[in-house]
C-alpha cells in the first residue's frame, strides 16, 4: 500500500497570500496518478487537480499542481476567502488507492 | 447535472451486515467507473472500493477486503456496497462517487452527500 504524507498539517495564511501544500508518497505513484481535493465542513470533497497537474473542470487557474514520482505540490497562487478548507492528496495508480491525512488551510 | 444519492445507512450491531445503494442520474452511468469513499466522524477521507464501468474490475481497501463487496447494476443506474462482518471502526459517512473515466485508474470527480453508517451495540 502506498502511504501518503502531507505537510504541513495546518497552514495559517491571509487572503491574497500564496499557499504551497506538499504530498509525499512512500513509493512512486504509477503514471503520476495523483489528485488533489478540497473539502469544506459538511460538504463532499471537490476534485481540483488530477494526473498531478491537470485542473478539473471549472477549477480556477489560481490552483495548480506539480510533481512526479514521490513528491507532489498543490499551489494556490493567491488565496481567496473561499479557499480556506482542508486539502487532501489521493493516489489512484496502485490498488489499494489511498488518501493523505490532509492539510488544513486556515485564516491567519 | 450529475446527481448521486446514497441510501441504506443506519445503526447496526457489530458483526451484522448492511447494503448501501447509490442511485445515479444526469449521467450515462454505464460509461463510468464508480467509487465508494468513507469518512469517519471528524476524520479524513478513506478510499473503500472501485468498480470499472462494466463491473469487470473491482478493487478494495485492505481494511475491508473479504468483508465488503462493490457491485453495480447498469440497467438500474445503481451502485451498491455490501458490507458484512461490520466493526466499530467501519462507522463513517459513506460517499459514492463517479470516476472521471471508465477505468478504475481515474479519480472520483462527482460525489454524493453520503449516508451515515454507525456500528454499535
Amino acid at each position: 500500500e502506498i502511504v501518503l504524507t502531507q505537510s504541513p498539517a495546518t497552514l495559517s495564511l491571509s487572503p491574497g497570500e500564496r499557499a504551497t501544500l506538499s504530498c509525499g508518497a512512500s513509493q512512486s505513484v504509477s503514471s503520476n496518478y495523483l489528485a488533489w481535493y478540497q473539502q469544506k465542513p459538511g460538504l463532499a470533497p471537490r476534485l481540483l487537480i488530477y494526473d498531478a497537474s491537470n485542473r478539473a473542470t471549472g477549477i480556477p487557474d489560481r490552483f495548480s499542481g506539480s510533481g512526479s514520482g514521490t513528491d507532489f505540490t498543490l499551489t494556490i497562487s493567491r488565496l481567496e476567502p473561499e479557499d480556506f478548507a482542508v486539502y487532501y492528496c489521493h493516489q489512484y495508480g496502485s490498488s489499494p488507492f489511498t488518501f493523505g491525512p490532509g492539510t488544513k488551510v486556515d485564516i491567519k | 447535472q450529475v446527481q448521486l444519492v446514497e441510501s441504506g445507512g443506519g445503526v447496526v450491531q457489530p458483526g451484522r451486515s448492511l447494503r448501501l445503494s447509490c442511485a445515479a442520474s444526469g449521467l450515462t452511468f454505464s460509461s463510468y467507473a464508480m467509487h465508494w469513499v468513507r469518512q469517519a466522524p471528524g476524520k479524513g477521507l478513506e478510499w473503500v472500493a472501485v468498480i470499472s464501468y462494466d463491473g469487470t474490475y473491482k478493487f478494495n481497501a485492505d481494511s475491508v477486503k473479504g468483508r465488503f463487496t462493490i457491485s453495480r447494476d447498469n440497467s438500474r443506474n445503481t451502485l451498491y456496497l455490501q458490507m458484512n462482518s461490520l466493526r466499530a471502526e467501519d462507522t463513517a459517512v459513506y460517499h459514492c462517487a463517479r470516476g472521471l473515466c471508465s477505468s478504475t485508474t481515474c479519480p472520483a470527480d462527482s460525489w454524493g452527500q453520503g449516508t451515515l453508517v454507525t456500528v454499535s451495540s
